[in-house]
């Protein structure tokens, strides 16, 4: 969609590294998330932010830190990345307040060798 | 927290068959939403909704809030249809996340 858009598009990454992932919006919409999608998971969040500076943690959250300086965008930070995490990442954005429809971004594809 | 779990996992159909997806929720719901991830991995939002019936085309849905289950209904299908289709409910329609189902995989063949 082309109010919300996440980079890089895909990362191949060292075992140990910090990663951060940027998803950025267009549609000043308030709520914004963090979701991982792994085979036989479905989609799991991991953190999500209901205003600049406000965030709060997910199911899945450990290893994983978030930061909303600004409302277009809401970065994911992996401190130290694991294999584990070796996952596809999406955003997604909602208005909230009567327009609860979430809009998804195209993904971020991560492998942590 | 609330489960959410969807039947079938997997369904293959012959193009311009029907079929039913169906949505069974733990607890009661104020937002419920269904999204198709096409084969190219993008998910696009269906429907928001949290009860009663909607239609877009060959799509619609409807939600029993009070039983706890929603289906979605596709008719005519198109081998487009194919991809996974995710249910994803929230107890309050505020800012509570959305907890997503492991959603139905679906194959239409020509």
């Amino acid at each position: 969609d082309a109010g919300i858009t996440q980079s890089p598009r895909h990362k191949v990454t060292e075992t140990g590294t910090p990663v951060t992932l940027r998803c950025h919006q267009t549609e000043n919409h308030r709520y914004m998330y963090w979701y991982r999608q792994d085979p036989g998971h479905g989609l799991r969040l991991i953190h999500y932010s209901y205003g600049v500076k406000d965030t709060d943690k997910g199911e899945v959250s450990d290893g994983y830190s978030v930061s909303r300086s600004k409302t277009e965008d809401f970065l994911l930070t992996l401190e130290s990345a694991t294999s584990s995490q070796t996952s596809v990442y999406f955003c997604a954005i909602s208005a909230g307040e009567g327009s609860y429809g979430y809009t998804f971004g195209s993904g971020t594809r991560l492998t942590v060798v | 927290g609330i489960q959410v779990e969807q039947s079938p996992p997997d369904l293959i159909l012959q193009e311009g068959a029907n079929s039913t997806l169906r949505c069974n929720f733990s607890d009661s719901v104020n937002n419920l939403q269904w999204f198709h991830q096409n084969p190219w991995g993008q998910l696009i939002n269906l429907f928001y909704i949290p009860s009663g019936t909607k239609q877009n085309g060959r799509l619609s849905a409807t939600t029993v809030a009070t039983e706890r289950y929603s289906l979605l209904y596709i008719s005519s299908s198109q081998t487009t249809d194919s991809g996974v289709y995710f249910c994803a409910v929230a107890r309050n329609s505020g800012n509570t996340p959305l907890v997503f189902g492991k959603g139905t995989r679906l194959s239409v063949i020509a």
